[in-house]
Parts: structure tokens; sequence; C-alpha cells
């Protein structure tokens, strides 16, 4: 089956601009996740998604972080204005959303960002 | 979730069996006990999960102790590919419940 896909890899962009990730679950997972990752450090989660219901959004700063997943598919994760400490790998998992291994979290390649 | 406690960094060498601890002291009885590992560039990938019992598939075995306190996460034959962070997570089973990465064991695998 096709993994979690997320575009873009990599992304340079300059302190206060915008910048916007996607990421595309895999088929008939109902739930999606957004992690941030720092260097060094392990993923946090950002925001979790239940189809189209944010339903734990407790870390995300919401000031200038927004996400959605409009149609229970795919999700966009943007940031406006971007800051310097905004630099990290962005992940998106999904999962199928049931107990046991059917909550088993399968993860993208993640989007590495560069803040200038 | 119960904090977990990992060695920041172990070597192994190739075609050896490769034992990577972790300390979850505080877990309680309805939490298991989940391995996750990412190697460079990549996204974490799932190895393997268990509640008490020792679990075993076909990429490692799970060992827990019998007071649940510990575990240790087993590659039997470690291979180059098997280079990678290491992150021992407890969570309650199901979505509800999310993953609380550390920092992990970077376990680096050597001819």
């Amino acid at each position: 089956e096709a993994g979690v896909v997320q575009s873009p890899r990599y992304k340079i962009i300059e302190k206060k601009q915008p910048v916007a990730f996607w990421c595309n679950p895999i088929s008939g997972h109902n739930t999606l996740y957004w992690y941030r990752q720092n260097l060094g450090q392990g993923p946090e989660l950002l925001i979790r998604y239940e189809n189209e219901e944010a339903v734990d959004d407790s870390q995300l700063p919401k000031d200038r972080f927004s996400a959605e997943r409009l149609k229970g598919v795919d999700s966009t994760l943007k940031i406006q204005p971007a800051e310097l400490g905004d630099s990290a790998v962005y992940l998106c998992a999904s999962s199928h959303g049931t107990s046991g291994r059917g909550d088993e979290q399968f993860f993208g390649p993640g989007t590495r960002l560069t803040v200038l | 979730d119960a904090k977990t406690t990992q060695p920041p960094s172990m070597d192994c060498a190739e075609g050896r069996a490769a034992n990577l601890p972790c300390n979850h002291s505080t877990i309680s009885g309805n939490e298991y006990v989940y391995w996750y590992r990412q190697i460079h560039s990549q996204g974490p990938q799932y190895i393997i999960h268990g509640l008490k019992n020792n679990e075993t598939n076909e990429m490692a075995s799970l060992i827990i102790t019998e007071d649940r306190k510990s575990s240790t996460l087993i590659l039997p034959h470690a291979t180059l590919r098997d280079t990678a962070v290491y992150y021992c997570i407890v969570r309650y089973t199901g979505t509800a419940s999310k993953l609380t990465f550390g920092t992990g064991t970077r376990l680096q695998v050597t001819l």
C-alpha cells in the first residue's frame, strides 16, 4: 500500500514569511497527526484529527499555526508568520483509528523547514 | 503517559543481537510499551508493542519484566540497516492516547 505522502520535502523561507505543508494519509485511515521534531529531539504532537475534527490541538501554537482537514482525507498545516524557532522537521502520520494494532501510526518522511 | 529512560547511544556489531533497554518504573496497569525507530531522514516506524507478555514479530522481540518496570527490545541479528534512533514509549492503546517521544537510543551497527 502507498504510505503517507508529504510535500514539500524541504522548504527554506525567510522569517515572517508564510509556509504551508501538505499531507495525504494512507487510504482509509481516519486519524491524522501532525508532529514537529526539533534537532536531536523526538517528535512532539501538534494536532490530531479524527476525520474532519481536530480532537487534540492543545500543543498547536494557535497565534501563528493553523491546520485543516476539510474532507477528512488530506491535510494542510500552515505557519504565518514563520519565526526562526520554527525551523524543524514537520511530520505527518496516520492511523486506522481502531484499538490494538489498528492504532499503529504510520509516518511520512517529513518536511524539513529552515527559517532564515 | 509514564516517562521512559533510555541510554543515549549504543553500538552493536553486525550479525550480533542488539539489546536495547528501557526503564518505565511509573507505568500503570493499563499502559502498553511501544517501540518505534527512526532511520536518518525518515519518519518513525512502528516496531512492536506489548502489555506484559513477551512479544515477537518479524522485526524484533520485546521482553517485559514481571513487574513491568523495564523492558528490552531485541534485534536478533542486527544489520547496518538497523542503524537508527530507537524510541521506547509507554501509552494507553487506542488513538485517544498520543505518542510521547523521548530522545531515544541511537543504535550504531558496525561491521
